[in-house]
């Protein structure tokens, strides 16, 4: 079965720390992993997309790995803000199928 | 960058109404587009695939003559909830996908139903 798994559930740091959020998945087939970022009651803000050719994509603070034969991709956000706070999801597009399949995401909290 | 736009951005409606939710792709044609609903603090769960011209994959357990969706042209696809009810409020999130070598998905800004 196609899973995504996000770890930890839930995270609080105090801002200015740098941090990282884990993302597995259960089947190295994939097209493509991509990170979102969902605010309170609203939709979804593409953060990053790799390319499964791809190792990493940078964007501003914002750093995503990938590692097909592991199953892993980590978001590290540098020198966190209280305004990073909210949930972010990982996403796998399967080549099986050409699913999009979300992982329950990790809820961060930036302490000011 | 590629917008996509849902309206109304939320409702409520009576019991064994229908209630009908937009999705447009603003600036690119869009092959597939995708319906997702989302309970509170949990993740995106997929309803449905809809490809342009042609009928919508549903997902196992979502019932296809309650959430009828309709992708009329390469910028439009509507959800259309019938006689709906309490356990039906939720938060519904389209996203659309751009033909291309990429496969990104560009998510709407959600539509809240709520079901009285």
């Amino acid at each position: 079965k196609q899973e995504v798994t996000q770890i930890p559930a839930a995270l609080s740091v105090p801002e200015g720390e740098n941090l990282v959020l884990n993302c597995s998945f259960t089947d190295s087939a994939i097209y493509n992993l991509q990170w979102f970022r969902q605010d309170p009651g609203k939709g979804l803000t593409s953060l990053l997309l790799i390319q499964s050719s791809q190792r990493e994509q940078t964007s501003g603070r914002l750093n995503a790995s990938l590692d097909k034969s592991s199953g892993r991709s980590t978001l590290y956000i540098a020198a966190s803000q209280p305004g990073d706070s909210a949930t972010y999801l990982c996403a796998v597009l399967y080549t099986g199928g050409f699913k999009t399949i979300f992982g329950a995401g990790t809820r961060l909290f930036v302490k000011a | 960058g590629a917008v996509v736009s849902q309206h109304p951005s939320w409702v409520i409606c009576k019991s064994g109404t229908s209630v009908k939710i937009e999705c447009r792709s603003l600036d690119f044609q869009a092959t597939t587009m995708f319906w997702y609903r989302q309970f509170p603090k949990q993740s995106l769960m997929l309803m449905a695939t809809s490809n342009e011209g042609s009928k919508a994959t549903y997902e196992q357990g979502v019932e296809k003559d309650k959430f009828l969706i309709n992708h009329a042209s390469l910028t439009l696809s509507t959800l259309t909830v019938t006689s709906a009810h309490p356990e039906d409020s939720s938060f519904y999130i389209c996203s659309a996908r751009m033909a291309g070598s990429s496969y990104e998905q560009y998510f709407g800004p959600g539509t809240r139903l709520t079901v009285t």
